[in-house]
């Protein structure tokens, strides 16, 4: 099965800084990478999938980059309703697997 | 609108056999692959079960194979979780998401999730 990891596991940031989480596979998994946001309380929605394609309605400061098993998610300036936690997650094949999260706190 | 409305959670004694149901709206079911995932209180996001969008193929993750079995009623519109043997590590969020696909994409909508607590 492929594991995912993330780093940070959180970190603290400001209105307007630039925000970069990354994700590795231990296995190739070409581009089948997705990221989501989970805001407390809330269910998770997608941002990006196929590693770096903008899901319809997320702002572009959203944006994710990485293939086989090194990928990017970078927030390029964090505005106030971003401060959730966000989760990388493959589907090369099953079992899917997401990463333990990144959670941006102010 | 597109709508995932799961049900079926609640307070279940351990071992014990419970069905979780997701009822869909707004979008043609049948196009689209169908999975489980669950969150424990206060953990991440573990992916549970997939569906493709014909019935005809699965996956479970390791930690309920054997002891979950996803299905499908594509007239009915619905998503199903049958669990049995349920334990305190089953206790969770169980959320119904769509699959962008028929198989294997992202998922692109999900449900409020229905909590399955596991107790004596």
């Amino acid at each position: 099965d492929i594991q995912m990891t993330q780093s940070p596991s959180s970190l603290s940031a400001s209105v307007g800084d630039r925000v970069t989480i990354t994700c590795q596979a231990n296995h190739d998994i070409n581009n089948y990478l997705n990221w989501y946001q989970q805001k407390p309380g809330r269910a998770p929605e997608l941002l990006i999938y196929d590693a770096s394609k903008l899901q319809t309605g997320v702002p572009l400061r959203f944006s994710g980059s990485g293939s086989g098993t090194h990928f990017t998610f970078t927030i390029s300036s964090l505005q106030p309703e971003d401060f959730a936690t966000y989760y990388c997650q493959h589907y090369d094949y099953l079992p899917y697997s997401f990463g333990p999260g990144t959670k941006v706190e102010i | 609108e597109v709508q995932l409305v799961e049900s079926g959670g609640g307070l279940v004694q351990p071992g014990k056999s419970l069905r979780l149901s997701c009822a869909t709206s707004g979008f043609r079911f049948h196009d689209h692959a169908m999975h489980w995932v669950r969150q424990a209180p206060g953990k991440g996001l573990e992916w549970v079960s997939g569906i493709n969008w014909n019935g005809n193929t699965e996956g479970y993750a390791d930690s309920v194979k054997g002891r979950f079995t996803i299905s499908r009623d594509n007239d009915k519109r619905f998503l199903y979780l049958q669990m049995s043997s349920l334990g305190g590590d089953d206790t969770a969020l169980y959320f119904c998401a769509r699959d962008r696909t028929s198989w294997l994409g992202a998922l692109d909508i999900w449900g409020h999730g229905t909590m399955v607590t596991v107790s004596s």
